[in-house]
């Protein structure tokens, strides 16, 4: 079966320091990979996506993500947050050949941003 | 350009109460979604559908139906409100060539007591 593992469930961290947000995913096939952002009373919103090529993919804010095929892996990082990331960040797959576009999605990371 | 839009944002319902989500899009997506979002869960998908009149379960459609209609209306049904109800509930779109991202509503809030 599917599934989208997030590592943490709550991160807190100062800002300026750097973030890391592991996600792991299992599914028997090709995916596409991405990184939803909720802040506080807003709608969800696209931060960035993989679908193929560059394992590297730079979004939004100046977040990126890495996709490690190897680790089944789809890691979110900045170098450097500000208080304004306060959010929650979920990471969400579908396999490629899905054409529906169901995804799913992980138990997402809150994450605050202390001044 | 509204995008996605949901009503209510807020509602509480005694047990056994029947309700309707509302969600209409203006962007002429064909795909639409529900999916519900638990603390600490992520969002599960309860129906989806993929054209007027095409609809289809996801992950967790007990106790919910929908019906579409139109390309813009999607609406969800509770017929029998419980507890585990409870749960902030998004509707999403995409269109055709959208590659599978989602443009998400504001979501609703439902209490079950």
């Amino acid at each position: 079966a599917q599934s989208v593992s997030q590592h943490n469930h709550h991160v807190i961290l100062s800002e300026a320091a750097s973030l890391e947000l592991g996600c792991n995913y299992s599914y028997g096939g090709t995916v596409n990979l991405f990184w939803y952002v909720q802040y506080p009373g807003q709608h969800l919103q696209l931060l960035l996506k993989y679908f193929s090529g560059d394992p590297l993919v730079k979004g939004i804010k100046g977040f990126e993500a890495e996709f490690i095929k190897s680790k089944f892996s789809f890691n979110l990082r900045k170098p450097s947050v500000q208080w304004s990331d306060t959010a929650e960040y979920f990471c969400a797959v579908n396999g490629a050949t899905d054409s529906w576009g169901k995804l799913q999605f992980g138990a997402g990371t809150q994450v605050v941003v202390t001044p | 350009n509204a995008g996605v839009t949901q009503t209510p944002k807020f509602r509480i319902l005694k047990i056994g109460q029947s309700m309707t989500l509302q969600c209409t899009q203006d962007m002429n997506h064909n795909y639409m979604y529900w999916y519900r979002q638990d603390p600490g869960m992520g969002l599960k998908l309860i129906y989806y559908s993929v054209g007027a009149g095409i609809t289809d379960k996801g992950e967790v459609p007990n106790g919910y139906n929908v019906s579409r209609s139109t390309t813009e209306d999607f609406p969800l049904r509770l017929e029998l409100a419980a507890p585990s109800q409870t749960s902030v509930y998004f509707c999403a779109s995409r269109d055709l060539s959208g590659a599978n991202v989602l443009t998400f509503g504001a979501g609703s809030r439902l209490t079950v007591l």
